[in-house]
């Protein structure tokens, strides 16, 4: 299979610490985006690449808030210094330009 | 601020009964996509149809069909001959050139009695 994968699937860290999330998109797929999801409610976008270029990022996507997607492959997603409310549903979807976006799994994070 | 609303927070339906699911947007672009996602208890975000708002002719898959009507905005969901499987969160979605960004609803919990 050839999916979106994501890793880890769960991470619980305290709170103040630095998480980091990777994400590997459908391997043709030129876009990755990033959405967050808490409980209950529908996912809401944070930012997307296409290529390596970072073109849009959330108001969301504090100034904690860092993603990367270097040589326009795998992404990650860095939080510091995690606050409770960091606690969410981390998603990443892929997609080839303007088509259709498939998800990966998730990462569940959980901050104490 | 573009807004997707799903004005059903659960449905329950019978197994092998048909259920309809409804949705609105306020996108006014000219061009854009429409999608139905599943999202089960292991939270993977999946695929069921998908709608470009340029075709008259509602999508069809398998036992997922749409009710696509442009002017008043509504996309609905019919699941029919509804299986135990079925039973998920469904989120409505929308996304269009401007945005370059899915707007999701706050989706429905469908469940499926036996």
């Amino acid at each position: 299979d050839t999916g979106v994968s994501q890793d880890p699937r769960h991470k619980i860290t305290k709170r103040g610490q630095n998480v980091t999330f990777r994400c590997d998109p459908i391997s043709e797929h030129n876009r990755l985006y990033w959405y967050r999801q808490t409980l209950g409610q529908g996912p809401e976008f944070l930012t997307y690449f296409q290529n390596e270029a970072q073109l849009e990022k959330s108001r969301l996507l504090s100034d904690r808030f860092s993603a990367e997607r270097p040589k326009g492959s795998f992404s990650t997603l860095e939080i510091q210094r995690t606050e409770q409310g960091d606690s969410a549903m981390y998603l990443c979807a892929s997609s080839w330009i303007t088509d259709t976006q498939y998800f990966g799994p998730g990462t569940r994070l959980t901050v104490l | 601020a573009q807004t997707v609303t799903q004005s059903q927070p659960e449905m329950s339906v019978q197994e092998a009964e048909t259920v309809t699911l409804s949705c609105t947007y306020d996108t006014s672009e000219s061009d854009y996509y429409l999608f139905w996602y599943k999202q089960p208890p292991s939270r993977q975000m999946i695929l069921v149809i998908r709608q470009e708002a340029y075709k008259q002719q509602n999508a069809t898959e398998n036992r997922f069909s749409v009710n696509f009507q442009k002017a008043a905005k509504s996309f609905s969901l019919k699941i029919s001959d509804s299986q135990l499987g079925d039973a998920a969160m469904y989120f409505c979605a929308d996304y269009w050139g401007g945005a370059q960004k899915l707007v999701f609803g706050q989706g429905t919990r469908l469940t499926i009695n036996p």
